[in-house]
């Protein structure tokens, strides 16, 4: 399977935890974007990474919330001390360049307890 | 604050008849993607347009570009019950990469 790989799937936190998401792009992409899907909601834009740079992060909440893109290995989205409001599908899309279509993965579902 | 607003929310048809999903906004976008996610799914690429008038076709659906680039449509010829699933617009925008995406429609087909 060459498309956005997303992992874990479901992910269940108790409150105060600390969650962390993850994020392999398309296989030759260098450009990863996080969104985050509230229940009945759509997809809001969180931050936009290359390797080893953020790029736009002004989706981001300015507390709890961090994301980077090692040179080698997945993206990761951390969220520390976890609050039920952080409940929500959070995707990840990839592109080859900025300008070009993102591609999404299937997300992973989030459940603070 | 950059909106996409999708009309209709709800839609509910029966298979063979057409329907047309809006998507409007105030603001200039770059290009414009139209996607379908289906429940426990991420959005899955459909079409993009980048020209101002485009018109796009994809089988069954017919996606156009408005020319001013501040809106877009899409319009499925005889429905079926596999088109069934939420539909969302998304708009780039031209200093940033990011996606604003619309507020999605909501489409069940019947047999």
């Amino acid at each position: 399977n060459a498309g956005v790989m997303q992992n874990p799937r479901h992910l269940v936190r108790r409150r105060g935890q600390e969650a962390r998401l993850r994020c392999s792009p398309m296989k030759g992409h260098s450009h990863v974007y996080w969104y985050r899907q509230l229940p009945e909601e759509g997809l809001k834009f969180m931050v936009y990474l290359q390797k080893e740079n953020i790029i736009d992060e002004s989706g981001m909440p300015k507390e709890r919330f961090s994301a980077e893109f090692p040179k080698e290995g997945p993206s990761i989205l951390r969220i520390q001390q976890v609050v039920r409001g952080d409940s929500a599908a959070y995707f990840c899309a990839s592109s080859g360049t900025g300008s070009q279509p993102q591609h999404f993965g299937d997300g992973t579902r989030l459940s603070i307890l | 604050t950059q909106l996409l607003e999708q009309s209709p929310q709800f839609l509910s048809i029966q298979e063979g008849e057409n329907l047309t999903v809006y998507c409007n906004s105030s603001s200039v976008f770059s290009s414009l993607q139209w996607y379908r996610q289906e429940p426990g799914e991420g959005p899955v690429l459909l079409v993009t347009v980048v020209t101002g008038g485009e018109v796009k076709k994809l089988k069954r659906l017919t996606f156009q570009f408005g020319d001013a680039r501040k809106d877009s449509s899409l319009h499925i010829t005889a429905a079926q019950p596999g088109d069934t699933g939420l539909y969302l617009c998304a708009g780039a925008t031209y200093n940033t990469d990011k996606l604003i995406f619309g507020t999605g429609t909501r489409l069940q087909v019947f047999p």
